[in-house]
């Protein structure tokens, strides 16, 4: 069964730092690797996506994603973090970009000045 | 790029009524939706996979009879909380694949409902 683990639940990290969010997945064929956002009370805004190719992926707002297989991880990364990055980032995986999503729990990034 | 809209965005029924919530693709077409939903602090959790012009596919342990979902059309999926009750207070998100554009699919805002 697919299994999405987010290990960080929150992480503080200061304007301007770098930023690397943890995924790891549990896969039995190639996944398909999601990353989301989600501001308070709203709806989920896709930063990226993995199908297959390049294992490194740009997304949306400077976000970047690597797909290492033999880690069974897709981190995200972002080399300067901006206050409006703080948000709820949740990793999903689905057997393909149509199906349903399982989703991770989500790691809270915090932003201080 | 494709969008998808939720009505109500936010809802606040007593306990015991119903409450409908609608999930349209506006530009797009949408053979199957996903209704998610999402708990305060938690990640979303898939409740069910609604199919057009058949019956939806519902996760183990949502109550199909509490959570009825139609999907009428190509373009709206809608979602009924029959006799809510407090415990039923949460972000219902829906999501849409696309016909075409390789099977992408696309989130709604979500509505947050929350029964007294």
């Amino acid at each position: 069964a697919q299994s999405v683990t987010q290990p960080d639940i929150h992480i503080t990290v200061s304007e301007g730092a770098s930023l690397e969010l943890r995924c790891n997945y549990s896969y039995g064929a190639t996944p398909y690797l999601f990353w989301y956002v989600q501001s308070p009370g709203q709806g989920l805004q896709l930063l990226l996506k993995y199908f297959s190719g390049d294992t490194l992926v740009q997304g949306i707002k400077g976000f970047e994603a690597e797909f290492k297989r033999s880690q069974s991880s897709f981190n995200l990364r972002k080399p300067s973090v901006h206050w409006s990055d703080a948000a709820e980032y949740f990793c999903a995986v689905g057997a393909n970009s149509g199906y349903a999503l399982n989703f991770g729990k989500g790691t809270s990034l915090l932003v201080t000045p | 790029g494709a969008v998808v809209s939720q009505h109500p965005s936010r809802v606040i029924c007593k306990s015991g009524t119903s409450v409908k919530i609608e999930c349209r693709s506006l530009d797009f077409q949408a053979t199957t939706m996903f209704w998610y939903r999402q708990f305060p602090k938690q990640s979303l959790m898939l409740m069910a996979t609604s199919n057009e012009g058949s019956k939806a596919t519902y996760e183990q342990g949502v109550e199909k009879d509490k959570f009825l979902i139609n999907h009428a059309s190509l373009t709206l999926s809608t979602l009924t909380v029959t006799s809510a009750h407090p415990e039923d207070s949460s972000f219902y998100i829906c999501s849409a694949r696309a016909l075409a554009v390789a099977y992408e699919q696309y989130f709604g805002p979500g509505t947050r409902l929350t029964v007294t």
